[in-house]
């Protein structure tokens, strides 16, 4: 069975920094992997899509990285802001075509 | 136009009330999916429409009953809730179940009295 896990659950640092947002999963026979964000109260905004055969997609200040073999995906953020501070999902498209989640990462970003 | 609408965006009922909700998608994807979302946890999948086809349903109560009615409609029809019924409701579309990127709505906050 397909587990996702995220870690940190909270990570807090200044603006400015880069930072790295990790996500792993126990079975690699994934179709891809999708990164979103959530702020509190609303939705799921999509920030990214890996697909099973890419390695990395990159959209902005954001760059994402696949690694099935290590069963690893990383969100990296370059120079963030204060607007980042959300809480970051990854999840799985599993052999069901169903998506598994990770529980999250709530980023905070001090001005 | 990558946007999927929902409505209400708060919804409270009582336990005897019918209510429904509403997703609409327009960008010409034939999967359509509702998740439940309780506070500080990931979406829990309800159900996915493939094609207006129900082609999964997570052993949800009774009591929550989809609707497909074309292809840019997804209905969630709601009877005799219970509290614990209370969370964030999203819909949730892609192109088709497989592969492709899914693009949620801004949820339905649904409280349950």
């Amino acid at each position: 069975k397909q587990e996702v896990t995220q870690i940190p659950a909270a990570l807090s640092v200044p603006e400015g920094e880069n930072l790295v947002l990790n996500c792993s999963f126990t079975d690699s026979a994934i179709y891809n992997l999708q990164w979103f964000r959530q702020d509190p109260g609303k939705g799921l905004t999509s920030l990214l899509l890996i697909q099973s055969s890419q390695r990395e997609q990159t959209s902005g200040r954001l760059n994402a990285s696949l690694d099935k073999s290590s069963g690893r995906s990383t969100l990296y953020i370059a120079a963030s802001q204060p607007g980042d501070s959300a809480t970051y999902l990854c999840a799985a498209l599993d052999s069901n075509y169903q998506l598994i989640w990770g529980a999250g990462t709530k980023l905070i970003i001090k001005p | 136009d990558t946007e999927v609408t929902q409505t209400p965006k708060h919804l409270v009922m009582g336990m005897t009330n019918k209510k429904s909700l509403k997703c609409e998608q327009h960008m010409g994807h034939r999967a359509m999916y509702w998740y439940k979302q309780k506070a500080k946890k990931p979406p829990e999948l309800m159900f996915v429409y493939s094609y207006e086809k129900l082609s999964i349903n997570e052993s949800v109560p009774s009591r929550f009953s989809p609707e497909c009615p074309n292809s840019s409609l997804l209905n969630l029809h709601l009877h005799a809730l219970q509290p614990e019924d209370s969370a964030l409701y999203l819909c949730a579309s892609s192109q088709r179940v497989s592969y492709n990127e899914q693009f949620f709505g801004p949820g339905t906050r649904l409280t349950v009295l």
